[in-house]
């Protein structure tokens, strides 16, 4: 099956600051790139996801980017909150298997 | 619309015996998939169902299996528990459309069965 690599695991930062979570790929055939957010207790639901025919997509303080000749693609939130807090999965294609997860944490 | 019923919610069990978890899908997913998630571990994934046929299997062993019935109900079956089965087990439901490495539709998560292995 597909390999995806998330990086970092985890992720500090003070509210107001932007974080950005990686994400690469193996399969070039893949054309799904999801991500989900699963706070304490909860469970993972999506928040964004991209298509391989764009390269960028956002939806207020979040955005994903894809590069597909590196195969790599990107979470970014900005003006982070502490609601923000949480696990952070991408998916690199639709075979249902997530990468490790970011464990994001704003500090008010 | 109803969401993804996991049950039971919480159960205990002993080295050894075998347990069975329930999955109810959003009405009209015909996909169901299942994944482990221990600390630190992340969400392993362990198998997809569409239409009654296991279309993906992550790398568990046999003592790990599932079913779909006819209804996009979904059951899978741990046997001979080992205490390192001890995780939450979350389903998740999807339209499941086009199949591997293109657009499923997105996933809904159930609760989970969190299951103690004594």
């Amino acid at each position: 099956g597909e390999n995806v690599e998330q990086h970092p695991s985890t992720l500090s930062v003070q509210e107001g600051d932007s974080a950005v979570i990686k994400c690469t790929y193996s399969d070039s055939a893949s054309n799904y790139f999801p991500w989900y957010k699963q706070e304490l207790g909860k469970r993972p639901q999506l928040i964004i996801d991209i298509r391989s025919n764009v390269g960028e997509k956002k939806d207020q303080r979040i955005a994903v980017t894809l590069n597909k000749t590196a195969k790599h693609f990107s979470l970014h939130i900005t003006e982070t909150q502490p609601e923000d807090s949480a696990v952070y999965f991408c998916a690199g294609r639709s075979d249902m298997r997530f990468g490790a997860g970011t464990r994001l944490t704003v500090k008010p | 619309k109803a969401g993804v019923t996991q049950t039971p919610r919480y159960l205990i069990k002993t080295r050894g015996q075998q347990v069975t978890l329930s999955c109810s899908p959003i009405s009209g997913h015909r996909s169901v998939s299942w994944y482990q998630q221990t600390p630190g571990q992340g969400l392993q994934f362990l198998f997809e169902y569409f239409s009654e046929t296991q279309r993906n299997k992550g790398n568990f062993p046999g003592r790990f299996s599932g079913r779909q019935f006819s209804n996009s109900r979904s059951e899978m079956n741990v046997s001979t528990l080992e205490l390192g089965d001890s995780a939450l087990y979350l389903c998740a439901s999807s339209w499941g459309g086009q199949g591997s490495g293109s657009y499923t539709g997105e996933l809904f998560f159930g609760e989970g069965s969190r299951l103690t292995v004594l």
